[in-house]
């Protein structure tokens, strides 16, 4: 069974630009979330997901970050635009229903962004 | 404003020997806690976890304990082998198994010494 798969693994670009992350959850899990790490921190949610719509996002730093997620599929994070301070890890991360298990996420191996 | 609070960045262990990672955290709405380890260029692994409603839980060489009033959380690996170098992330959530907003400490670094 495949994992959780983000592309691209690492995204350089100059501040001023966009850039669109993208995540495949692993096939059936209707939660998606997505993680971010910036450098020496800890990691920090950003939102959830529960099938196509949004559960919870309160951990979105501003209006500079979409996230969608069409057809409850695969998610996708934009930045526009892309400020220094955004550079960093993204985790996405997936589980089950919520209730069904010990509270796993299985978690993606991360989109490294640099905002030169 | 750190609600988990890993105060040992890095941490060295004898192959065979225990490593005990220790984990605090500040807010009392938290009732469930993982810890998930992570090797370079890799995602975060989910370890094992425990309910606010228990103070200890095993899983073969991991065993996690919590001390509810003092805030306090660990992870046993007993016996340590070189395989379980890596980074180590405390994390809590408030509303049980099925809340996975999940708070992180900034980590552990565990190196085993073979």
């Amino acid at each position: 069974e495949a994992g959780v798969t983000q592309f691209p693994s690492h995204s350089v670009i100059e501040k001023g630009q966009t850039v669109t992350l993208r995540c495949d959850p692993i096939s059936g899990h209707d939660n998606l979330y997505w993680y971010r790490r910036v450098m020496g921190k800890e990691i920090k949610f950003l939102l959830h997901f529960v099938k196509e719509s949004k559960q919870d996002e309160s951990g979105m730093p501003n209006n500079r970050f979409l996230a969608e997620r069409t057809g409850g599929t695969y998610s996708t994070l934009k930045v526009q635009p892309a400020e220094l301070e955004d550079s960093g890890v993204y985790f996405c991360a997936s589980s089950q229903e919520r209730g069904r298990n010990t509270g796993e996420l299985f978690f993606g191996e991360g989109s490294r962004l640099t905002v030169l | 404003d750190q609600q988990v609070k890993q105060n040992s960045p890095s941490l060295s262990v004898q192959e065979g020997r225990i490593s005990i990672l220790n984990c605090d955290y500040t807010n009392s709405m938290f009732d469930y806690f993982l810890w998930y380890k992570k090797y370079p260029a890799e995602g975060p692994t989910f370890l094992i976890s425990i309910s606010s409603i228990k103070d200890k839980n095993e899983d073969g060489r991991f065993t996690v304990f919590l001390n509810k009033s003092a805030k306090h959380l660990s992870l046993h690996i007993v016996p340590s082998q070189p395989g379980d170098s890596a980074v180590y992330f405390c994390a809590a959530s408030a509303g049980g198994a099925g809340s996975y907003q999940l708070t992180f400490g900034k980590g552990t670094k565990l190196s085993v010494i073979p």
